[in-house]
């Protein structure tokens, strides 16, 4: 079993529509949670943080973690064409430099 | 600010040779970079963990001798790949956490394309 499972998509959605993309892990040591976008051959950006459980909230964006089912979500408002992009999920223990990172999913947002 | 490039940005290199690729904090300083390698529709896998003056720390299954990394100052870290073959084609991508912030935070340079004839 990987650490860290995302649905590799592609997931296609209208423009305007809400997202909501997802990992799950199995490490219950993970405390520290992040949301990374990597468009087509170009390193990866870091979208959100969040540290151990609840919701974070930063414009369009939403991430939440729930470490009692290991589930962590990403929702994006209002998406736009420019939010065409792969989406990441990385997780790191409390400890250690080592962020362990999803497959990424797919997102295609349509006009 | 938080700018991170990496140099060649593809390079195409005949088996046998060696290749170096540069990633640099163009605004901060970077006591830690992580060398990654990411294959298509993969996962980033965290290869080495590069620290300024120190050797670097190789996860498990990396050969150290093959892929060497050389941090000599707070700015630039590089990656030599030794003898290179075309299994070790993929893309490279570095990342560099700025001095004294938080463990969670790194800045991911563009990516080295490496294709190996």
């Amino acid at each position: 079993q990987k650490e860290v499972e995302q649905d590799p998509g592609p997931l296609s959605v209208p423009e305007g529509a809400i997202v909501s993309l997802n990992c799950t892990y199995s490490n219950s040591a993970f405390q520290y949670f992040m949301w990374y976008r990597q468009y087509s051959r170009k390193g990866p950006e870091l979208l959100m943080y969040t540290y151990s459980s609840g919701n974070k909230e930063d414009g369009r964006f939403t991430a939440q973690v729930d470490k009692s089912s290991k589930y962590i979500s990403l929702f994006i408002r209002d998406s736009q064409p420019s939010d065409s992009a792969t989406y990441l999920c990385a997780m790191k223990t409390g400890g250690g430099n080592k962020l362990t990172f999803g497959t990424g999913t797919q997102l295609k947002v349509e006009l | 600010g938080a700018v991170v490039s990496q140099h060649p940005s593809r390079v195409i290199c005949k088996s046998g040779t060696s290749v170096k690729i540069e990633c640099r904090s163009l605004d901060f300083q970077a006591t830690t970079m992580f060398w990654y390698r990411q294959f298509p529709k993969k996962s980033l896998m965290l290869m080495a963990t590069s620290n300024e003056g120190s050797k670097a720390t190789y996860e498990q299954g990396v050969e150290k001798d093959k892929f060497l990394i050389n941090h000599a100052s707070l700015t630039l870290s590089t990656l030599t790949v030794t003898s290179a073959h075309p299994e070790d084609s993929s893309f490279y991508i570095c990342s560099a956490r700025p001095s004294g912030n938080s463990q969670y935070e790194q800045y991911f340079g563009p990516g080295t394309r490496l294709t190996v004839t």
